[in-house]
């Protein structure tokens, strides 16, 4: 079956470390997306990509960094730089060309990180 | 630029009640409208969309909506809750100019047994 795999499910954060959550979708699809959820605040959009090589901040993109190298995969590095990195992050993905427009994303199961 | 309003943080319906999870938007353009529920510790899954023609849509698990240009609408309907429908529900909107969604805050809807 396609979809998004995330992993993993739970990850744990000392002070001063960087921590990479993964992303991988087998769904063909060409955007990419990371989000971060919040109790009370909805989805908050953190980086986005729509072509292997290319990506674009979103609206919290502070302290975070991530790479496209391959069509399927989208790993999110959560830096020492975010200083309130405890949250659940979830990442998506979505057709864009055609009628992608059209089309839901799909979404992964999430990461949910804390700090030890 | 758009974006989307849910009014309520929290909806409580009896088991066997209909339900509805209210949301409102604005766009310039047409709105392509979505609705997606999640359930604790897991990731969104989509429910049901309006793109164009008829302004009831029908989804999955007996999930409905009903798009209504004048006021600008999308609430989330079902004839019948189930406690299992406990989730929280987020509703989304795009246009044709852009292919990254907007969503709202979520409502956490709650049936009662």
């Amino acid at each position: 079956d396609g979809g998004i795999t995330q992993s993993p499910k739970y990850l744990f954060r000392k002070e001063g470390q960087n921590v990479t959550l993964s992303c991988e979708q087998n769904l063909n699809h060409d955007a990419m997306y990371w989000y971060r959820q919040d109790p009370g605040q909805g989805l908050r959009l953190i980086y986005y990509s729509q072509i292997v090589n290319d990506f674009q901040k979103g609206d919290i993109a502070e302290g975070y960094s991530v790479s496209r190298e391959k069509k399927e995969s989208f790993p999110l590095t959560v830096t020492s730089a975010q200083k309130n990195p405890t949250a659940f992050y979830l990442c998506a993905s979505s057709l864009t060309s055609g009628t992608g427009a059209y089309q839901p994303q799909h979404f992964g199961d999430g990461t949910r990180l804390s700090i030890l | 630029a758009q974006s989307v309003a849910q009014p309520e943080d929290q909806v409580n319906v009896a088991e066997g009640n209909p339900l509805t999870v209210k949301c409102t938007y604005s766009v310039s353009g047409n709105p392509y409208l979505f609705w997606y529920v999640q359930y604790p510790n897991r990731g969104l899954q989509f429910l049901l969309k309006y793109i164009t023609g008829d302004n009831l849509v029908k989804g999955s698990y007996g999930f409905e909506a009903e798009f209504n240009k004048s006021q600008t609408s999308f609430h989330l309907k079902k004839p019948s809750a189930l406690v299992s429908d406990s989730a929280l529900y987020f509703c989304a909107v795009k246009t044709g100019g852009s292919y990254i969604p907007t969503f709202g805050r979520g409502t956490s809807l709650i049936v009662h047994p």
